[in-house]
């Protein structure tokens, strides 16, 4: 079963595009939400992070949205350029959900084409 | 800013034959996650150690064993290796949260990773 789903697997967009990739969660015991972008052989690179007390979060380009009653989450990242391509990953943890293990979305490639 | 340190990065091994993978984290951090990655796949999550006691287990095989040092680095024992334990194996360290304090203790910073190769 897997607790976080992550879409669309894979996604195109022209530079300085907005790219939105989204995360659903099932686990309401889940309290953190972080999103790591992960360059092929690199280990995740923690992007940005949320929590459910808040329904926005920006840093520089990137945007996390945060609906709690929909348990949805999605990352937005504004004017995107060629250096953002990766696979980017969704996860979810919680003292509530047993530990503060991370549990991953399956993962987003997103190619950002000149 | 120090980051999780890793090693060895690339690890070439026989089958049925044993590895250790070492992990260093970020100074004054207390605890460790150990994450594997398959080709194309998410991070599993294997186990975690706080304080130098073990804090929580997921995936990991019997043939596993892991262990926290008084200096707080880790390290991945995987012994009677098979084809299907190759993957990026990935550290993770961060900071506990205190009671009574707003911290972040769930957010985790990962090493760059260690790549074994099982022949």
């Amino acid at each position: 079963q897997q607790q976080v789903k992550q879409s669309p697997q894979s996604l195109i967009v022209q530079k300085g595009g907005i790219s939105i990739i989204n995360c659903a969660y099932e686990n309401t015991a889940f309290d953190y939400f972080p999103w790591y972008q992960q360059f092929p052989g690199k280990g995740p690179a923690l992007l940005i992070a949320i929590r459910p007390d808040v329904s926005e979060k920006k840093e520089g380009r990137f945007t996390i949205s945060f609906n709690k009653s929909a348990k949805q989450f999605s990352l937005h990242i504004m004017d995107s350029q060629p250096g953002d391509s990766a696979t980017y990953f969704c996860a979810a943890s919680g003292a509530g959900a047993g530990s503060y293990q991370l549990t991953f979305g399956k993962g987003t490639k997103l190619s950002v084409i000149p | 800013a120090a980051g999780v340190i890793q090693s060895p990065r690339h690890l070439i091994k026989e089958k049925r034959e044993t590895a250790t993978l070492k992990c260093y984290p970020i100074p004054r951090h207390d605890t460790v996650y150990w994450y594997q990655q398959g080709p194309g796949q998410d991070p599993q999550f294997l186990i975690s150690f706080y304080e130098k006691m073990q804090s929580d287990k997921g995936s990991i095989p019997d043939r596993f064993s892991a262990q926290q040092f008084s200096d707080y680095h880790s390290e991945l024992n995987m012994s009677s290796l098979e084809l299907g334990d190759s993957a990026l194996y990935f550290c993770a360290s961060s900071l506990a949260l205190k009671t009574g304090t707003s911290g972040s203790g769930d957010t985790q910073y990962f090493g760059p990773g260690t790549r074994l190769t099982v022949l």
